[in-house]
């Protein structure tokens, strides 16, 4: 069975400020991962995948994950927090065989404070 | 170019009814994918269709939900005999295909079944 946790409902942030949004995971084999950022009222936005080779992946607006398989986790970092930053985010899991459907989290929501 | 594009983007219906919600994909992706999102929940499988076929579609939660692809391109997600707990956000994505390929979503349908 595959599954994604996001042990944190809400991070909060101050702006300017590194960031990290945790992931971890469970699957089968090695992973293929994924975050995605939702903002309101819209559709999930592809941030970053993980499918092989170096174990940080640089993503869009500067975003960056580091894939670490001793902890089956994927989280997500930014060294330096926008307010425009603030949304939902989710990290989703895919097995490299099987089911080529995506295993999301529940999400979390960060805020950035001015 | 032109993402995925989910019609309609709101859809109020009641217990009982007949409903259709339509999935435009990226020109070119093979691959499309239903999913539904609750409130507060990641996105959840539905269906997979590589082409015309439906590869996948284990997530459909009983027998009132039917998806079709006919031409390999636009897919409809078809719900029978709406319930309240269909209440929910549709999501489509496609990618070209292959597993570790990005899926790219759309906007969703937000289904309210009254």
């Amino acid at each position: 069975a595959q599954s994604v946790a996001q042990p944190e409902d809400q991070v909060n942030v101050a702006e300017g400020n590194p960031l990290t949004v945790k992931c971890t995971y469970s699957v089968s084999g090695n992973p293929y991962l994924f975050w995605y950022v939702q903002y309101p009222n819209r559709g999930l936005q592809f941030l970053l995948k993980y499918i092989t080779g170096d174990n940080l992946v640089k993503g869009s607006y500067g975003f960056e994950a580091e894939f670490n398989k001793s902890q089956t986790s994927f989280h997500l970092k930014k060294p330096s927090a926008l307010v425009s930053d603030s949304a939902l985010y989710f990290c989703a899991v895919r097995a490299r065989t099987g089911a080529n459907n995506l295993f999301f989290g529940t999400g979390t929501r960060l805020t950035v404070i001015p | 170019g032109a993402g995925v594009s989910q019609t309609p983007s709101n859809k109020v219906t009641e217990k009982g009814k007949y409903v259709e919600l339509r999935c435009d994909p990226i020109s070119g992706h093979t691959a499309l994918y239903w999913y539904r999102q609750s409130l507060g929940q990641g996105p959840e499988f539905l269906i997979y269709f590589q082409g015309t076929g439906a590869a996948d579609d284990s997530g459909l939660p009983n027998d009132r939900f039917f998806a079709v692809r006919p031409e390999g391109s636009v897919s409809t997600l078809k719900i029978q005999r709406t319930e309240r707990g269909d209440s929910a956000v549709y999501l489509c994505a496609s990618a070209l295909g292959g597993s570790q390929e990005t899926q790219y979503f759309g906007p969703g349908t937000r289904l309210l079944v009254l």
